[in-house]
C-alpha cells in the first residue's frame, strides 16, 4: 500500500461543475501540499497546509488530521483547470528534523467546455 | 515564473555516460531539493540540501550525487546512465528545512538516455 494515496486518478468535467480530488496518507506528517502539473510538465505549488482550510480564487484545500484525509476542490471549474493535481505529505525521514515528501499519484483532471 | 532556474531543459544522451543539471534556486531560499518524475515510478525525492550542506535524502542511487555550492546553486550529476535513468528531473527550493516550508519547483530537465 502506498503512503500516499489518491482518487481518482482521472476526472472528466464539464466546465462549471464542482471537483473534489481527494488524498489519503498514513504515515505522520507535518505538511500536506498540493501542487499542480501543466501538460507542458511545470509544476506549481498550490497549497501547503498543516491543519483546517486555505483558498484560493476557487481552489480550497482542506484537511483532517484525524482521519489522516485533505481534500482539493474546484469551484466553477474552467477548461484551464485541466492539468494533473498531486497531493504530497511531508513526513520526518528519521528521529531528526529532516523531512522529505512523498508524493500521491496524481489525479488527471479534464474539464470539457 | 516560480524564480528557481534549471539548466538544460532537455538533454539526451548515452548509456554510460555522465551528465550534471543545475538548478538555481529562488532569492533568498536556502533549501534546494531534487526529485525525479519517471513514467513508472512518478514523482520521488531524490535528496535536499541546506546552506551547503546535504539535508535529507531519499531515493538516490549510489550512481547519483548531488552538492550545493557557497552561491546557493546546486548541482546534481547522474553518472553511468542506464535506460532506466530517463526521467524528468526537477529541482525546488524554500526558505528553510523544515518540511513546512512552501517549495517552489523549477521548470525542470527532461533527460532521455538511449
Amino acid at each position: 500500500k502506498n503512503e500516499v494515496e489518491q482518487s481518482p486518478q482521472n476526472l472528466t468535467a464539464q466546465e462549471g461543475e464542482f471537483i473534489t480530488i481527494n488524498c489519503s496518507y498514513s504515515v505522520g506528517i507535518s505538511a500536506l501540499h498540493w501542487l499542480q502539473q501543466h501538460p507542458g510538465g511545470g509544476i506549481v505549488s498550490l497549497f501547503m497546509l498543516s491543519s483546517g482550510k486555505k483558498k484560493h480564487g476557487r481552489l480550497i484545500a482542506t484537511i483532517n488530521i484525524q482521519e489522516k484525509h485533505s481534500s482539493l476542490h474546484i469551484t466553477a471549474s474552467h477548461p484551464r483547470d485541466s492539468a494533473v493535481y498531486i497531493c504530497a505529505a511531508s513526513r520526518p525521514i528519521s528521529s531528526g528534523s529532516a523531512r522529505q515528501l512523498t508524493f500521491g499519484s496524481g489525479t488527471q483532471l479534464t474539464v470539457l467546455p | 515564473d516560480s524564480g528557481v532556474t534549471q539548466t538544460p531543459k532537455h538533454l539526451i544522451t548515452a548509456t554510460g555516460q555522465r551528465v550534471t543539471l543545475r538548478c538555481s534556486p529562488r532569492s533568498g531560499d536556502l533549501s534546494v531539493y531534487w526529485y525525479q518524475q519517471s513514467l513508472d515510478q512518478g514523482l520521488q525525492f531524490l535528496i535536499q540540501y541546506y546552506n551547503g550542506e546535504e539535508r535529507a535524502k531519499g531515493n538516490i542511487l549510489e550512481r547519483f550525487s548531488a552538492q550545493q555550492f557557497p552561491d546557493l546553486h546546486s548541482e546534481l550529476n547522474l553518472s553511468s546512465l542506464e535506460l532506466g535513468d530517463s526521467a524528468l528531473y526537477f529541482c525546488a527550493s524554500s526558505v528553510g528545512f523544515s518540511g513546512r516550508d512552501e517549495q517552489f519547483f523549477g521548470p525542470g530537465t527532461r533527460l532521455t538516455v538511449l
